[in-house]
């Protein structure tokens, strides 16, 4: 089955950076996604890797390495609506939905 | 121009109650979803339908039964509501028939906060 593991809370200041990591297992691989989902709202699509090494995004940026099992989300430049929580997902063995892990909790305050 | 939508927003019941929640996408996605978060945030696919034609159906309760009018509707319909059924429900959609494929993301509607006492 599909594992995944991502730190429950991060706190951190404006205008740091934090990386948000994730390790997962899984039967099968066919990518992973970083999703923002702030308080009382839905998640939205932040990024895809599906092969090895970095894809970058404005201040955010998302690190793959299949044969670790291992992601990473960069955020640089923190703002105050950067507060909210990131989700880590990967497709589900036959790749028709995504499983999601419990989801990191960033607070960032001034 | 709202891309994935759901009524009602808030739901409040009683035990034992039936209740439906409906959602609907005018992206022209063939595959939609309903997604159960709970209190810690944990968000779990529940169905999955393509072209209405049911292709997940992770272990939830057999109270829950979705229903695809047609490819652009999926509703959830839920018999004789718990106490644990008190969460925030999503819908999501996405192009495609393989699910969530390089750039086929997700997109999730507001979500439905059901609370049941």
């Amino acid at each position: 089955g599909q594992n995944i593991d991502q730190p429950t809370e991060m706190t951190a200041t404006e205008g740091a950076i934090v990386q948000i990591n994730c390790t997962y297992q899984t039967s099968g691989f066919n990518g992973l996604f970083w999703y923002q989902q702030h308080a009382g709202e839905a998640p939205t699509f932040l990024s895809y890797n599906v092969l090895d090494g970095l894809e970058e995004k404005g201040r955010f940026s998302s690190f793959l390495s299949r044969s670790k099992g291992y992601s990473y989300l960069l955020l640089k430049e923190l703002q105050m609506k950067d507060s909210a929580s990131y989700l880590c997902a990967v497709t589900n063995q036959a790749g028709t939905a995504l499983i999601f892990g419990k989801g990191t909790t960033l607070s960032v305050s001034s | 121009d709202t891309a994935v939508s759901q009524t009602p927003k808030y739901l409040v019941t009683q035990m034992g109650n039936d209740k439906s929640i409906k959602c609907e996408q005018n992206l022209g996605h063939d595959t939609m979803y309903w997604y159960k978060q709970d209190s810690k945030k944990f968000l779990k696919i529940m169905f999955s339908y393509n072209n209405k034609e049911l292709i997940i159906n992770e272990t939830v309760p057999n109270r829950f039964s979705p229903k695809s009018p047609d490819k652009a509707h999926l509703n959830l319909h839920i018999n004789s509501l718990e106490l644990g059924d008190s969460a925030v429900y999503f819908c999501a959609s996405t192009s495609g028939s393989g699910g969530p494929r390089p750039y086929n993301e997700q997109f999730f509607g507001p979500g439905t906060r059901l609370t049941v006492l």
